[in-house]
C-alpha cells in the first residue's frame, strides 16, 4: 500500500546547484500537485498536473519546472537552487481535480536545505 | 496576504479538556478541508465540508462550515494526547484542484 511516494527525504544543497525532487503514486490518480511548506505560511502549491502531458503552474512557481510523461510520476526540478527555496516539499495527488468529493493524499515529504 | 486565517496558531490544554480551532476568510469557498499533519509526516485528510451550515462529527471532534461558507471550525471534545499535531484548513474554489491552505493551529494536549 504505497500511496504517495517522494525520495528523497532529506536533501542538502549548495546555492546553483539543480536537483530534481522525485514524487510517485500507484493508485492510478489523475491529479498530481506540488507544494512547499514554510513555517507560518500554511502549504503553497507550486505546480500542478491534471494528467500526463498536462502540467500547470501555482502560486509559487518560479525556480521550479515540473512534467508529466506518465500518470504515476510527476518531478519536481529546481533549476539552480537558491536559499529561499529551503523548505518542506509535499507531493500530493487525488483521482480527479474535484477536492470538493475526493480526497486528496500526501507523501512524507523532502527536507531540502539550501546553503 | 493569507487568505484563509486560522486561529489560535498554537495551542496548548491538558487532556480532558475541549479545545476549538477557527477558520475565517473573507472569501467564499466550495469546499473546506481539515487535515491534521504529525512531525515527519504529510498531512492526512480529516473531513470535507461541503453545504453551508453543514456539521461533520467524527468520534470526539466536530467540523462545522459556516452558513456563508466562507469560515469553519473544529471542536474536540475531551482531548488525548493523540490528538497532538498541526491542524490545516484548506478551501477550493470550484472543481479545479487548486486549493488554499490556512497557516496551521499547533495543537498540544499534554497527559
Amino acid at each position: 500500500n504505497a500511496g504517495v511516494t517522494q525520495t528523497p527525504k532529506f536533501q542538502v544543497l549548495k546555492t546553483g546547484q539543480s536537483m530534481t525532487l522525485q514524487c510517485a503514486q500507484d493508485m492510478n490518480h489523475e491529479y498530481m500537485s506540488w507544494y512547499r511548506q514554510d513555517p507560518g505560511m500554511g502549504l503553497r502549491l507550486i505546480h500542478y498536473s491534471v494528467g500526463a502531458g498536462i502540467t500547470d503552474q501555482g502560486e509559487v512557481p518560479n525556480g521550479y519546472n515540473v512534467s508529466r510523461s506518465t500518470t504515476e510520476d510527476f518531478p519536481l526540478r529546481l533549476l539552480s537552487a537558491a536559499p529561499s527555496q529551503t523548505s518542506v516539499y509535499f507531493c500530493a495527488s487525488s483521482l480527479t481535480t474535484d477536492l470538493n468529493n475526493q480526497p486528496q493524499h500526501f507523501g512524507d515529504g523532502t527536507r531540502l536545505s539550501i546553503l | 496576504t493569507q487568505l484563509l486565517e486560522q486561529s489560535p496558531q498554537f495551542l496548548s490544554i491538558q487532556e480532558g479538556e475541549n479545545l476549538t480551532v477557527y477558520c475565517n476568510s473573507s472569501s467564499v469557498f466550495s469546499s473546506l478541508q481539515w487535515y491534521r499533519q504529525e512531525p515527519g509526516e504529510g498531512p492526512v485528510l480529516l473531513v470535507t465540508v461541503v453545504t453551508g451550515g453543514e456539521v461533520k462529527k467524527l468520534k470526539r471532534l466536530t467540523f462545522q462550515f459556516g452558513d456563508a461558507r466562507k469560515d469553519s471550525s473544529l471542536h474536540i471534545t475531551a482531548a488525548q494526547p493523540g490528538d497532538t499535531g498541526l491542524y490545516l484548513c484548506a478551501g477550493a474554489r470550484g472543481s479545479w484542484g487548486k486549493l488554499q491552505f490556512g497557516a496551521g493551529t499547533q495543537v498540544v494536549v499534554t497527559p
